[in-house]
């Protein structure tokens, strides 16, 4: 299976200001994919990373505030901006291998404060 | 759309007895379907996947899940449970032979007790 590396793991951050996360798959994989988890919550898909074109967004995610790259094949950034307490959550990345089964990140644990 | 219904919310169990968490799935086809567990502080792990075939699916750490269609149930059961099974458990859906994009439902958190 696929190994995840996400950085930072956690990070408190300033009200008003920008997160970058990092998710480094030491495979090429096809879907790269990035979910949400709220305290207490399940989770929520944020938007599907494309190799080499805009992100494919859900519903209540935007470009603006969460914008995403995936320059190659085992790369991506999630980023968080203009963050607000309602932003601390768990970001997890996520890679589709083996035929729809995914695997995750161990996730960034944002608080904003 | 799909929805995925985890019923119970919490559920306490003792050391050694079995446990059984229930998924429902409201979807327009069978999608596929998937539970992952996730323990304190960690990432989620996939525990067992259902496409097609036998209805009873094997896991890892001794799960087992049954697919019921009349039913657009996935439940997920172990025999024994042992301490280190307190977790989140998550069951999952995805289109398919789609996207892969999965939605999960709220979770059910495991409690064992001594």
């Amino acid at each position: 299976s696929a190994v995840i590396s996400q950085k930072p793991s956690r990070d408190i951050c300033q009200r008003g200001t920008s997160l970058t996360i990092q998710c480094q798959v030491d495979s090429q994989v096809t879907m790269m994919f990035w979910y949400r988890q709220q305290p207490g919550q399940s989770l929520t898909l944020i938007a599907t990373a494309n190799q080499g074109s805009e992100a494919t967004y859900e519903s209540g995610f935007v470009i603006d505030k969460f914008p995403i790259s995936r320059p190659n094949l085992t790369f991506s950034t999630l980023t968080v901006s203009n963050m607000s307490p309602e932003d601390s959550s768990i970001y997890l990345c996520s890679v589709e291998e083996q035929g729809a089964e995914a695997f995750f990140g161990q996730g960034t644990r944002l608080t904003v404060v | 759309a799909q929805s995925v219904t985890q019923p119970d919310i919490h559920i306490t169990v003792s050391e050694g007895a079995s446990l059984e968490l229930r998924c429902n799935y409201s979807y327009g086809a069978t999608p596929y379907l998937f539970w992952y567990v996730q323990s304190p502080g960690q990432g989620l792990q996939l525990l067992l996947k259902y496409f097609s075939g036998d209805t009873l699916v094997q896991g890892i750490k001794g799960f087992e899940a049954e697919f019921k269609r009349s039913q657009s149930s996935f439940n997920l059961r172990k025999p024994s449970v042992h301490w280190s099974d307190a977790a989140e458990y998550f069951c999952a859906v995805s289109p398919p032979g789609g996207d892969y994009k999965l939605s999960f439902g709220a979770g059910t958190t495991v409690t064992v007790r001594a």
